[in-house]
């Protein structure tokens, strides 16, 4: 069965904390990607990576920065944690160069920041 | 500017009834993707479907099909035969490209459906 796990269900931090918040997948999927879902604005993309070491900013990149180090795990970090950043996130990937596979989904994080 | 609009922030629905759900999408690319998903409360996304849009014939999954008017450029999500666990967020999500280079997923605001008895 094909799994993408984030790290934690529900994290809480304090603001001006750096926070990591780390996403697997176990699928060998090379696209790898983060969203954040706040309600009436869907889900709005961070930033995605397409290969180990590479990434691409997504629609609201700032105040957070991300890593790949390794195909499987993605890691979104944020700098300086701030109220405006409470939000759910989303961890998914899919596979490289097929168009028609939608993308697999971790079971998100629940971010507060106080 | 917004890729992808669901007009339609909530709905109800009764049981065993029929419900369609909008969404209309924007780009300029002759190839691209139209996806469907389900959130229940408890946040995971759930795939229900998906229609290319060269696909000539509508996509069906069981009770989802997807009403795809390319001209139109709108992507309706049909459920027929409703049940209780059909109440969830829905959101329409779409990916431009072609060959092995394919873009990001962009998604829509999501509409909320509740099923009652």
């Amino acid at each position: 069965d094909v799994k993408v796990t984030q790290s934690s269900r529900y994290l809480v931090k304090r603001t001006g904390e750096k926070v990591f918040l780390e996403c697997v997948q176990d699928m060998d999927h090379e696209n790898m990607f983060w969203y954040r879902q706040d309600p009436g604005l869907g889900l709005r993309l961070i930033y995605f990576s397409y290969d180990v070491k590479m990434k691409e900013k997504g629609d609201i990149p700032e105040g957070y920065s991300v890593s790949r180090e390794k195909k499987e795990r993605f890691s979104l970090i944020l700098e300086s944690a701030s109220t405006n950043q409470t939000s759910m996130y989303l961890c998914a990937s899919s596979p490289w160069g097929r168009g028609d596979t939608e993308a697999f989904f971790g079971q998100g994080t629940r971010l507060t920041v106080v | 500017a917004q890729k992808i609009t669901q007009t339609q922030p909530g709905m109800f629905v009764q049981e065993k009834e029929a419900v369609t759900l909008d969404c209309t999408y924007d780009t300029s690319d002759q190839s691209y993707g139209l996806f469907w998903y389900k959130q229940p409360s408890s946040g995971e996304m759930i795939f229900l479907i998906y229609q290319g849009s060269y696909d000539e014939q509508n996509a069906t999954e069981g009770r989802y099909s997807l009403n795809f008017q390319k001209a139109r450029k709108s992507a309706n999500l049909v459920i027929s035969a409703s049940q209780l666990g059909d109440s969830a967020m829905y959101f329409c999500a779409m990916r431009e490209g072609s060959t092995d280079s394919w873009g990001k997923f962009q998604f829509g605001a999501g509409t909320q459906v509740v099923v009652t008895p």
